[in-house]
């Protein structure tokens, strides 16, 4: 499936660095997503983005920083991490934005990310 | 906060056994969606249910939403191998657009 994909894959880094994960969607969807996958919890949502507006933001901490250029491209920004912010990064595309959580959402491979 | 338990967490079955997984909501839902995810994969839609008491199957899978739509069940009848990962229900609030994920059951085939 390459209907969103997502770079890198894996991603180490220390609590100083800032990195990006890069997401895009060729599905000509109008909304998308980011979610944080962590061992034993629940998929948690942590932004929506339609046609380019944040339309969500589930009190994430600042250390993460969305960014939406345009509808097919999303990026997340990393900096000063946690350990505790070790996990599989998700993102996700769907077809509306308008009670988007009634439409089925497609999700990239992920990105792992590990910080030391 | 809406919260969306599921039971069991893990299941072990072999090959050719029935498996069933249970979705249960603290608040009534005005949809609800499955999802698959295989061990290192991602999760894949498998069907979203909205009417209350409905029932959908795909081949060896039946999908159930429950009267009151505050649960949701998902049925496999005679497991294969290729059904091994772990299978996750979404549900939404009436009146709210987030989709809240539950915990996920986690399904292991013994050939």
């Amino acid at each position: 499936e390459t209907g969103v994909t997502q770079t890198p894959r894996h991603l180490v880094m220390g609590m100083t660095n800032k990195k990006s994960l890069k997401c895009e969607q060729h599905l000509g969807h109008n909304a998308m997503y980011w979610y944080k996958q962590s061992a034993k919890k629940p998929l948690e949502l942590m932004f929506v983005y339609s046609l380019e507006e944040r339309v969500e933001n589930n009190s994430v901490p600042s250390r993460f920083s969305p960014e939406c250029p345009n509808s097919s491209h999303l990026f997340l920004h990393l900096h000063t991490l946690q350990p505790e912010d070790s996990a599989l990064y998700l993102c996700a595309s769907s077809q509306e934005r308008v009670n988007w959580g009634s439409y089925e959402q497609y999700f990239g491979p992920g990105t792992r990310l590990t910080v030391t | 906060g809406q919260q969306v338990m599921q039971i069991p967490q893990y299941q072990h079955v072999q090959e050719g056994e029935d498996f069933t997984t249970y979705c249960n909501s603290s608040t009534t839902l005005s949809n609800i969606q499955w999802y698959k995810q295989r061990p290192g994969g991602h999760p894949v839609f498998l069907i979203q249910l909205v009417k209350s008491g409905e029932v959908k199957k795909q081949k060896r899978l039946t999908f159930q939403f429950g009267e009151a739509k505050k649960n949701s069940s998902l049925h496999i009848t005679a497991t294969q191998t290729t059904d091994v990962g772990t299978y996750v229900c979404a549900g939404i609030d009436f009146g709210n657009e987030k989709l809240t994920f539950g915990t996920g059951t986690r399904l292991t085939i013994i050939p």
